[in-house]
């Protein structure tokens, strides 16, 4: 079957302007996570949904970054006002698990590019 | 909060046996221990979790001391394709929103193998 995958997988932005950065996960997963990775280092974690619960957002770096799941499946991380800093690959990832526990299946990512 | 500490880079010749050893201090009680790949252009790869003792897989085993206060993931006759960068992540399995405490990835270990 199918696994993660992410839209765009590059997006080139300009300062200031707005971007939605897509996932679809595994059909029938219940958990599912969004990371950020910057150039060199492991993936920090930004967000979590269990189906359409956000049950912790704790890693979302600021007010800008805003993500969803209506309807517990596809996800969108939008983020508002984009800054230089916030160029980095955005990584989605989904568990059948509907804790942290076991595997999670990764997406190959979205790299976004602030100018 | 339980980081985990694990050498920058690795090298190793076709056909070895590479040992990753990751430190993790702090683990508590309910944490168990995950070890993801992680490719150029990729999203991690789930290798193997484990709690106690020793667990194996199809693709490598993870070694786990009476303390729980370090691991070894344990990769057998490596070849060029298992160049990649190996992440050690500790966490509660069990628990919920306290994602960023669970989910921490560092910098993991780049392995390299040479021809």
């Amino acid at each position: 079957g199918a696994g993660v995958s992410q839209s765009p997988r590059y997006k080139v932005a300009k300062r200031g302007q707005d971007v939605a950065l897509r996932c679809d996960p595994i059909s029938g997963h219940v958990s599912l996570f969004w990371y950020q990775q910057a150039l060199g280092q492991g993936p920090e974690f930004l967000t979590y949904f269990q189906n359409e619960a956000q049950l912790d957002k704790s890693g979302l770096p600021s007010d800008r970054f805003f993500a969803e799941r209506p309807e517990g499946s596809v996800s969108t991380l939008k983020i508002q006002r984009t800054q230089q800093e916030d160029s980095a690959v955005y990584l989605c990832a989904s568990s059948f698990s509907g804790s942290y526990k076991g595997e999670q299946f990764f997406g190959p990512g979205t790299r976004l590019t602030v100018l | 909060l339980a980081k985990t500490t694990q050498p920058i880079s690795m090298d190793s010749y076709e056909g070895q046996e590479v040992n990753i050893t990751c430190s993790h201090n702090n683990i508590a009680t309910n944490d168990y221990i995950t070890w993801y790949q992680q490719f150029p252009s990729q999203g991690p790869r789930f290798i193997i979790q484990g709690y106690k003792t020793k667990v194996t897989n199809e693709v490598a085993s993870l070694f786990i001391p009476a303390d729980r206060k370090s691991s070894t993931l344990s990769l057998p006759r490596v070849s060029l394709s298992d160049t990649a960068v190996y992440y050690c992540l500790v966490g509660d399995p069990g628990s919920r929103g306290t994602g960023a405490n669970n989910l921490f990835f560092g910098t993991g270990t780049r392995l390299t193998v040479i021809p």
